[in-house]
């Protein structure tokens, strides 16, 4: 069965200061891979996602993440976190040619001035 | 419309009753899922339609619990004799493309926040 592990519960940054948000899965084949990111009483919004090909991803509001096969990871990273950041994020993953997703339990991200 | 909308945003239910939460979908969305988020925890999948066939109900907890889409647009998710361990956000999601993920991903709706008490 699919898993997906975020270590790390909470997270807090200095704005401006880089960010990673760590994230491994448990599955045989090759996965598709997504970060989505939630806010407040909203729905998950997708930052990114990994198909296949180029293994370093770029998303919207400046993230990127890199697919790792030998570490079964798939790691967040931002250069310079803004206080818009702060919010939960989610990664997931989904079988090849399959439909429904497996979320991470989640990373709360909080932004310090 | 321009998103996944659902209604009601919040619903709280005495233990016991029914419910009915309702998603509206991107229009021309052949996949629609239901998710159900507990407190602290990420998404976990509960069924999928492609149209108005349910194709995968592996992750509804009970038969308490009963989903529908009976023209392949919107959906709605029905909980019978709701119990406090129901009390969860449930999250819509919508899809252009069957089965594959290809380019575009989901689409997910606010949610519903169902509170049983």
């Amino acid at each position: 069965a699919q898993s997906v592990t975020q270590p790390d519960i909470h997270i807090t940054v200095s704005e401006g200061a880089s960010l990673e948000l760590r994230c491994n899965y448990s599955y045989g084949a090759t996965p598709y891979l997504f970060w989505y990111v939630q806010s407040p009483g909203q729905g998950l919004q997708l930052l990114l996602k990994y198909f296949s090909g180029d293994t370093l991803v770029q998303g919207i509001k400046g993230f990127e993440a890199e697919f790792k096969r030998s570490q079964s990871s798939f790691n967040l990273r931002k250069p310079s976190v803004h206080w818009s950041d702060a919010a939960e994020y989610f990664c997931a993953v989904a079988r090849e040619y399959g439909n429904k997703l497996v979320f991470g339990a989640g990373t709360i991200l909080r932004v310090k001035s | 419309g321009a998103g996944v909308s659902q209604s009601p945003r919040y619903k709280v239910a005495k233990r016991g009753q029914d419910v009915a939460l309702r998603c509206d979908p991107i229009s021309g969305h052949v996949s629609l899922f239901w998710y159900q988020q507990a407190l602290g925890q990420g998404p976990e999948f509960l069924t999928y339609f492609q149209n108005e066939a349910q194709l995968d109900k592996s992750g509804l907890p009970s038969d308490r619990f009963f989903a529908e889409r009976p023209e392949g647009s919107v959906s709605t998710l029905k909980i019978q004799r709701t119990q406090q361990e129901d009390s969860a956000v449930y999250l819509c999601a919508s899809s252009l493309v069957f089965l594959q993920m290809g380019p575009y991903g989901y689409t997910f709706g606010s949610g519903t926040r169902l509170t049983v008490v």
